[in-house]
């Protein structure tokens, strides 16, 4: 499964979008790209999942380059709730590899 | 349904001790997963399952054993605990691997002194 890279940490204000950027350059043309969170203590979260189309769902929007090589997850208008970590991972869909997640990036949304 | 439930949310033992840490999911699940995660880190997978009888390794297994006997429970059993083992441990099932959704529980937070 190809490697993901993600800020270690990133600040948001309060109603404004939150853009959590995943580099992910060794993606093959059958992985997908997952988003699960994290928030303080509790297990994580599914958030959203794509393979070449930008996805969107009641919880986020995901944009994929052309290239596939890079991903943001959009968190249209964050709230105190949305603090959590953000895990970025690539998998195949039919993969027997289980999820790997990595450090994933610190959200904090300042009131 | 209740999801993927864990038991006990929170417990200390002492080096040398051992115990066993219930997972149970009523969504029919084939798969189901334990994790572990140490304090600022990522989660690591210990083992996982692909249905009842059927286990595997993941990245950290040593000083721990499962076993699934039934579709519904996957344990999770610590012999000997040792300080290293102080974690909390997230169990999580899905329909199948790779890119379904896996759902989590709430964790199980030890303390080994």
């Amino acid at each position: 499964d190809a490697k993901t890279t993600q800020p270690p940490s990133m600040d948001c204000a309060e109603g404004r979008a939150a853009n959590l950027p995943c580099n992910h350059s060794t993606i093959s043309g059958n992985e997908y790209v997952y988003w699960y969170r994290q928030i303080h203590s509790q297990g994580p979260q599914y958030i959203i999942h794509g393979l070449k189309n930008n996805e969107t769902n009641e919880m986020a929007s995901l944009i994929i380059t052309e290239d596939r090589k890079s991903s943001t997850l959009i968190l249209p208008h964050a709230t105190l709730r949305d603090t959590a970590v953000y895990y970025c991972i690539v998998l195949l869909w039919t993969g027997n590899t289980p999820l790997v997640f990595g450090k994933g990036t610190r959200l904090s949304v300042i009131a | 349904n209740a999801g993927v439930t864990q038991t006990p949310k929170f417990r200390i033992l002492k080096i040398g001790q051992s115990m066993t840490l219930q997972c149970t999911q009523d969504m029919n699940h084939n798969y189901m997963y334990w994790y572990r995660q140490d304090p600022g880190m990522g989660l690591k997978l210990i083992y996982y399952s692909v249905g009842a009888g059927i286990t595997d390794k993941g990245e950290v297994p040593n000083g721990y054993n499962v076993s699934r006997s039934t579709t519904e429970d996957f344990p999770l059993r610590l012999e000997l605990a040792a300080p290293s083992q102080t974690s909390v441990y997230f169990c999580a099932s899905s329909y199948s691997t790779g890119g379904y959704e896996q759902y989590f529980g709430p964790g199980t937070r030890l303390t080994v002194t």
